[in-house]
């Protein structure tokens, strides 16, 4: 059984960098049985995917995010990272780590490998944006 | 950009049948996965690819697809299955593999 574990500071300041890392346990960060991902929920919101990270070279960020974010893997910790800058108000939320099992691993990771499920949810990192 | 969208709320009495659909323009062509989400709690798959029914998830829930829209069926509904339900799919080879609904909240009377 995967399970994942969300951690970082629960505020930073507007402008600032948002850094979040997810610990994995039951499995390995460098598997190519599995990518992982983040997603995030603003207070009584939805669900907003920010993007995915596969055997530390293939990743796919959220288009509307792209340009802030950057999510990367410490093997050596069995962690990904996520980091955020220049932050408003409007990141503000709930941060889930996730992770998507890998049923046949891809030479190159294409469009289709990345639309998959999130089986497996951390429990979440409540991170608040104020001065 | 690329919109899933579902009722915001759907309200079913104990033992009746709950139906929440997600509807968008490539779902002809893209897979719908199903997250239930209660209070407090992260979100669980409870369907993946539009009708199968990941390991521990009740026989209650089904699901089925048809042109631009997918559903997710919760017959016999309990109290148990109170809460937030998200779809998620990706966009059909545009820039984003991976968007969800707005959420559908549902209600056991």
């Amino acid at each position: 059984q995967v399970q994942l574990q969300e951690s970082g500071p629960g505020l930073v300041k507007p402008s600032e960098t948002l850094s979040l890392t997810c610990t994995v346990s039951g499995a390995s960060i460098s598997s190519r049985n599995f990518y992982w991902g983040w997603i995030r929920q603003p207070p009584g919101k939805g669900l907003e995917w920010i993007g995915n990270i596969y055997s530390s070279d293939s990743i796919f960020y959220n288009p509307s995010l792209k340009s802030r974010v950057s999510i990367y893997i410490d093997a050596s910790k069995n962690q990904f990272s996520l980091r955020l800058s220049s932050t408003t108000a409007a990141d503000a939320a709930l941060y889930y780590c996730a992770t998507s099992v890998v049923v046949t691993p891809p030479a190159i990771p294409d469009y289709d490998f990345w639309s998959g499920p999130f089986d497996y949810w951390g429990q979440g990192a409540l991170v608040t944006v104020s001065s | 950009s690329y919109e899933l969208t579902q009722p915001s709320s759907v309200s079913v009495s104990p033992g009746q049948t709950a139906t929440i659909t997600c509807s968008g323009d490539a779902l002809p062509r893209q897979y719908v996965y199903w997250y239930q989400q209660k209070p407090g709690q992260a979100p669980i798959l409870v369907m993946s690819k539009d009708r199968e029914r990941p390991s521990g998830i009740p026989e209650r829930f089904s699901g089925s697809a048809s042109g631009t829209s997918v559903t997710l069926t919760i017959s016999s509904v309990q109290t148990e299955d109170e809460g937030d339900y998200y779809c998620q799919s990706g966009d059909g080879r545009g820039p984003s593999p991976v968007v969800f609904g707005g959420g559908t909240q549902l209600t056991v009377l």
